[in-house]
């Protein structure tokens, strides 16, 4: 099973302000990887995939980077509807996920 | 646009079973894969499986293996999720998910299902 390592746990940030998130996978996982968005009592919403390519109607705020093993997740300026919970998730082999990372207003 | 509604909350004993159902409307049910995703309270996602309808076969995280049966009925567009010998640590909310690509599991989720609640108490 890949591990899916996420960092940190806790990102505090005001708004207008720039977040970068990090995943790192235990093995290579080429470029095969999403980052989702969650906020309290809702589904995962599809943020990226392929590393680096927006969903539909995903803002242009939102960019990943990264892969292998390295990833990052960027949102440029945040709004006050950004401020939720982000896992990244591998499907190069069966689907792991991050633990999460908490984007909480500073 | 593909729409997945998931059947209700659900409360049961230990040792028993749940089955949760995952029905598509508005587009492509059989080609694309459908996965189970669990989330614990206060805790992260964890994928448990998943089938592509067309095909019929099932795959399951090793985790649960053994425990979990998942199905699909293509006539109804309808997904099943059953889990057995349930325990307290199985209490979490279960999605169902589409994968965005069709015809692999192993591939992105955009379109999630409401989730199911299911509790695991005596």
């Amino acid at each position: 099973e890949i591990v899916m390592t996420q960092s940190p746990a806790t990102l505090s940030v005001s708004p207008g302000e720039r977040a970068t998130l990090s995943c790192r996978a235990s093995q290579s996982v080429s470029s095969n990887l999403a980052w989702y968005q969650q906020k309290p009592g809702q589904a995962p919403r599809l943020l990226i995939y392929g590393a680096s390519t927006r969903a539909t109607g995903i803002p242009a705020r939102f960019s990943g980077s990264g892969s292998g093993t390295e990833f990052t997740l960027t949102i440029s300026s945040l709004q006050s509807e950004d401020f939720a919970v982000y896992y990244c998730q591998q499907y190069n082999n069966w689907p792991t996920f991050g633990q999460g990372t908490k984007v909480e207003i500073k | 646009q593909v729409q997945l509604v998931q059947s209700g909350a659900e409360v049961k004993k230990p040792g028993s079973s749940v089955k949760v159902s995952c029905k598509a409307s508005g587009g492509t049910f059989s080609s694309y894969a459908i996965s189970w995703v669990r989330q614990a309270p206060g805790q992260g996602l964890e994928w448990m499986g998943g089938i592509i309808p067309i095909f019929g076969t099932a795959n399951y995280a090793q985790k649960f293996q053994g425990r979990v049966t998942i199905t699909a009925d293509e006539s109804t567009s309808t997904a099943y999720m059953e889990l057995s010998s349930l325990r307290s640590e199985d209490t979490a909310v279960y999605y169902c998910a589409r994968g965005r690509v069709g015809a692999t599991m192993k591939h992105a989720f955009d379109i999630w299902g409401q989730g199911t609640m299911v509790t695991v108490s005596s």
